[in-house]
């Protein structure tokens, strides 16, 4: 069975950073692209970044380049999204999805319960 | 950037059909994935690749994508697909995912 489990929210200052974690299990983690997504309160799903299944290529959305930064672990089936210069507009439940191949340009198949980050003064 | 533009809500009686639609520059270029998503739980893709549906969705979901407009059309809706609906592609120009605003699916 597919398990994907993040980890890692919670309150943040703006100006702060924080990493996220996402354990993966039930599948071959190292041949699958993966991918991070938040829901902003109040606003719709937003595609936040994705990164192939070796971990060489990685993709960022406009409003999180260059603060954002994926990547994998693929010895410990773990899946990390490091956030700097937080800003409130980043409060979001973050999810992390498994794509269905292994470049991060397909669709996700298996989605996380998401975890929660606020930031707030 | 690319831009998927979606109605807000869709509003129907049990058992009729609701159609969603998502609006992009020739989108019938690209594939379209739709995802389905209820308060409280996780995203669940129901369409995939423009027409395709992952095992255990009913086969009251289905999908159409031509010219500028995908469609997502649940026939005989019920109270239990009441949902917000997503449309996604990945816009290979720029190398970036992409979602639609989101259709909030209210059955009366």
């Amino acid at each position: 069975e597919v398990q994907l489990l993040e980890s890692g929210g919670g309150v943040v200052q703006p100006g702060g950073s924080l990493r996220l974690s996402c354990a993966a299990s039930g599948f071959t983690f190292n041949t699958y692209a993966m991918t991070w997504v938040r829901r902003a309160p109040g606003k719709g799903l937003e595609w936040v970044s994705s990164i192939s299944d070796s971990g060489d290529r990685t993709y960022y959305a406009d409003s999180v380049k260059g603060r954002f930064t994926i990547s994998r672990d693929n010895s410990k089936n773990t899946l990390y999204l490091q956030i700097n210069s937080l800003r409130v507009e980043d409060t979001a439940v973050y999810y992390c999805a498994k794509d269905v191949g292994p470049y991060g340009s397909n669709w996700c198949d298996y989605w996380g319960q998401g975890t929660l980050l606020t930031v707030s003064p | 950037s690319y831009v998927l533009t979606q109605p807000p809500s869709v509003s129907l009686a049990p058992g009729k059909t609701a159609r969603i639609t998502c609006g992009g520059d020739n989108i019938g270029s690209k594939s379209v994935h739709w995802c389905q998503q209820k308060p409280g739980q996780a995203p669940v893709v129901v369409i995939y690749y423009d027409t395709d549906r992952p095992s255990g969705i009913p086969e009251r979901f289905s999908g159409s994508n031509s010219g500028n407009t995908a469609t997502l059309t649940i026939s005989r809706v019920e109270v239990g697909d009441e949902a917000d609906y997503y449309c996604q592609v990945w816009d290979s120009s720029s190398d970036q995912g992409v979602f639609g605003g989101g259709t909030t699916l209210t059955v009366l």
